[in-house]
């Protein structure tokens, strides 16, 4: 157990919707980081956050948006889904997120969009 | 841009050994190394930093040559438990991007 939490664990939905991902970090940890997670993309950044503000951006899509609050958790929001969108979505922690640090990653939300 | 691995993937048999290489065409200053089993999160190996050293765990090391802004990791003596996709990431403009991936088979 990595001590990093993500729910839903899965979520079905259909394309054109809306879905929020949710994770709590590592007690302690200060840097969310996403990153989303298909078959033929590996591990792709999309974004990072450090206490409360946006670190470092990826090429997270127009439709995608995501925000850490002032308790740390963070929650990435996907609208107007697309079947392409379909993915495992990682969340994943670090102390203060800086380059000697590793990464704790949570277990995922497997997204499927019908 | 990603890092890029290699070999995609290679199978073992237990007791062999194998050597994954990532290379960078940017400067590297760190180099991490993930390890995903299927179905898993990926888990954190080791990271090295820029000065050549090498690392350990298990009988897992690796070495990083920043000059040639290259990393390889050394799996030693394979069991099965390493069986899983090994990941290497850099830090690029802040971001810290994975590679494609190496999947590594260790078969009894």
């Amino acid at each position: 157990d990595s001590g990093v939490t993500q729910t839903p664990k899965h979520l079905i939905t259909a394309t054109g919707q809306r879905v929020t991902l949710r994770c709590s970090p590592r007690s302690g940890d200060l840097s969310v980081y996403w990153y989303q997670q298909s078959l033929d993309q590996g591990l792709q950044f999309l974004i990072q956050y450090y206490n409360g503000e946006e670190r470092a951006k990826g090429n997270i899509l127009e439709r995608f948006s995501a925000q850490q609050f002032p308790d740390l958790h963070s929650e990435l929001n996907l609208s107007s889904l697309e079947l392409g969108d379909s993915a495992l979505y990682f969340c994943a922690s670090s102390v203060g997120g800086g380059v000697g640090e590793k990464l704790f990653f949570g277990s995922g939300t497997q997204l499927s969009v019908l | 841009q990603q890092p890029v691995q290699s070999p995609q993937a290679v199978i073992l048999r237990e007791g062999e050994d194998a050597v994954i290489n990532c290379s960078s065409s940017k400067a590297l200053y760190s180099v991490h190394w993930y390890r995903q089993k299927h179905g898993e999160a990926p888990v954190f190996l080791m990271i090295l930093l820029k000065g050549g050293e090498q690392k350990g765990h298990e009988k897992i090391s690796a070495s990083f040559n920043e000059k040639k802004q290259q990393s390889s990791l050394y799996l030693t003596a394979s069991q099965l438990s390493y069986s899983g996709t090994y990941f290497c990431g850099t830090y690029q403009g802040g971001k810290l991007i994975f590679g494609q991936g190496t999947e590594l088979s260790v078969k009894p």
